[in-house]
């Protein structure tokens, strides 16, 4: 059992560059979430989905899309990359009705933007 | 505007002795709280876990208080063991919907042998 697997789990790019991160879940979870982690400012979420099929904006939702095609899988992308989008990525998984204690994060992505 | 604040960016508690790390939040509506723990290179990983509706929750050496009044939780640790070096989290939520955390800053603990 896998859980959340995040891939690739480091990158270098360019400014304008666009890449797409990947998160896998092999839980059966109908929520998932992407989230942001800058030095002092713990975790922000950038976007969501509560189904396959939807997605919303969370906090910080600018530069980014995303998509959920298949249940398991929620992808992220940036477009045109740029310096400030230099971060370390979660995704969550999290089964809705269980409390919040099965929210489940992958082990990251670091991405670097220059 | 940070809705969950820790103001303590660091800690350093001595092996065997109790560790508190402490959050405050805004918003009345949350009514889930949660701790989490990350190590570096690695996702945060659940540890703890408090609903409005209570004060307390105990889970072996790991004990959160919620105080709704001050709008404030702490985390216990007792005893504190080298293992539990780490950087934690609090994290609030509203338990109806789709869940969305809301982090602080995050609390680096050390635990000194």
């Amino acid at each position: 059992n896998a859980g959340v697997t995040q891939t690739p789990k480091f990158r270098v790019l360019k400014t304008g560059q666009s890449m797409t991160l990947l998160c896998a879940q092999d839980m059966n979870h109908e929520y998932m979430y992407w989230y942001r982690q800058d030095p002092g400012m713990g975790l922000r979420l950038i976007h969501y989905s509560v189904g396959e099929g939807t997605t919303a904006k969370g906090e910080v939702p600018d530069g980014y899309n995303v998509s959920r095609l298949k249940k398991q899988n929620f992808l992220l992308g940036l477009e045109s990359a740029a310096p400030s989008q230099t971060s370390v990525y979660f995704c969550a998984s999290n089964p809705p009705g269980q409390g919040l204690g099965g929210y489940t994060f992958g082990s990251g992505t670091r991405l670097t933007v220059v | 505007d940070q809705q969950v604040k820790q103001n303590s960016p660091s800690l350093s508690v001595q092996e065997g002795r109790i560790s508190i790390l402490n959050c405050d939040y805004t918003n009345s509506m949350f009514d889930y709280f949660l701790w989490y723990k990350k190590y570096p290179a690695e996702g945060p990983t659940f540890l703890i876990s408090i609903s409005s509706i209570k004060d307390k929750n105990e889970d072996g050496r790991f004990t959160v208080f919620l105080n709704k009044s001050a709008k404030h939780l702490s985390l216990h640790i007792v005893p504190s063991q080298p293992g539990d070096s780490a950087v934690y989290f609090c994290a609030a939520s509203v338990i109806q919907g789709a869940q969305k955390l809301v982090f602080g800053q995050g609390t680096r603990l050390t635990i000194n042998p």
